[in-house]
């Protein structure tokens, strides 16, 4: 089984909202990724957490904030988000280690008004 | 740092066409190299990768051979399908925590009946 789980499938939100996505794996993978992706553009890497820990943070604003409880769940808290913040949020996990492949959710197309 | 070109397109085909997607990349070490595909409205999709000189992806009827001398990974098919009609990624990694997991732009391919 290959498969990484997102919801919600499409999100609506205001300016003013707090929601928050939701990833899940049952693969055993110990790294966990949040992408986000512009129409007719390349996924941009946001975070990642290694074993649980945030490893990486791509300069991201604090309007995004990252949670990974367990080893298969991973949550993207957002609040007081931009316009130009929707796009296409896409969650992968991998194994930890060298030149591990990633394997993707289908992602939670976010619309900020 | 690290980089990944391809064509852009949009590439259009008729049905049963041969298709080529060139893909070329800079990288410091001895990456791995991987092609994703996105069909509309949905996450990325593993097609298939490569972890050293000289082996071949392949899946599905897609092909792609790592190229260290030419530092390239192009991705080929012999007969194209409508169902092919998608955004294809080539991508690297050079580590195991992601951040070295590099996209190129992207290459939507439309196929005509």
């Amino acid at each position: 089984d290959t498969e990484v789980t997102q919801t919600p499938k499409h999100l609506v939100m205001g300016m003013t909202n707090k929601k928050s996505l939701k990833c899940e794996q049952h693969m055993g993978h110990r790294a966990m990724y949040w992408y986000k992706q512009k129409a007719k553009k390349p996924p941009e890497l946001m975070f990642v957490y290694s074993y649980e820990k945030l490893s990486i943070n791509e300069s991201v604003p604090s309007r995004f904030s990252p949670e990974c409880p367990n080893s298969s769940l991973l949550n993207l808290h957002l609040h007081a988000l931009q316009p130009e913040d929707s796009a296409l949020y896409l969650c992968a996990s991998s194994q930890v280690g060298v030149q591990e492949t990633q394997y993707f959710g289908p992602g939670t197309r976010l619309l900020v008004l | 740092g690290n980089s990944v070109t391809q064509m852009e397109g949009p590439v259009t085909l008729s049905e049963e066409a041969f298709l080529t997607i060139n893909c070329t990349y800079t990288a410091t070490g001895y990456p791995s190299l991987f092609w994703y595909v996105q069909y509309p409205g949905e996450g990325l999709q593993l097609l298939l990768k490569a972890t050293k000189a000289d082996d071949k992806g392949s899946n599905k009827g897609f092909e792609a051979t790592y190229r260290k001398e030419t530092t390239s990974f192009h991705l080929e098919k012999g007969s194209v399908q409508v169902s092919d009609s998608a955004v294809y990624f080539c991508a690297l990694s050079e580590d195991n925590y992601g951040q070295n997991f590099v996209f190129g732009p992207g290459t939507r391919l439309s196929v005509l009946p």
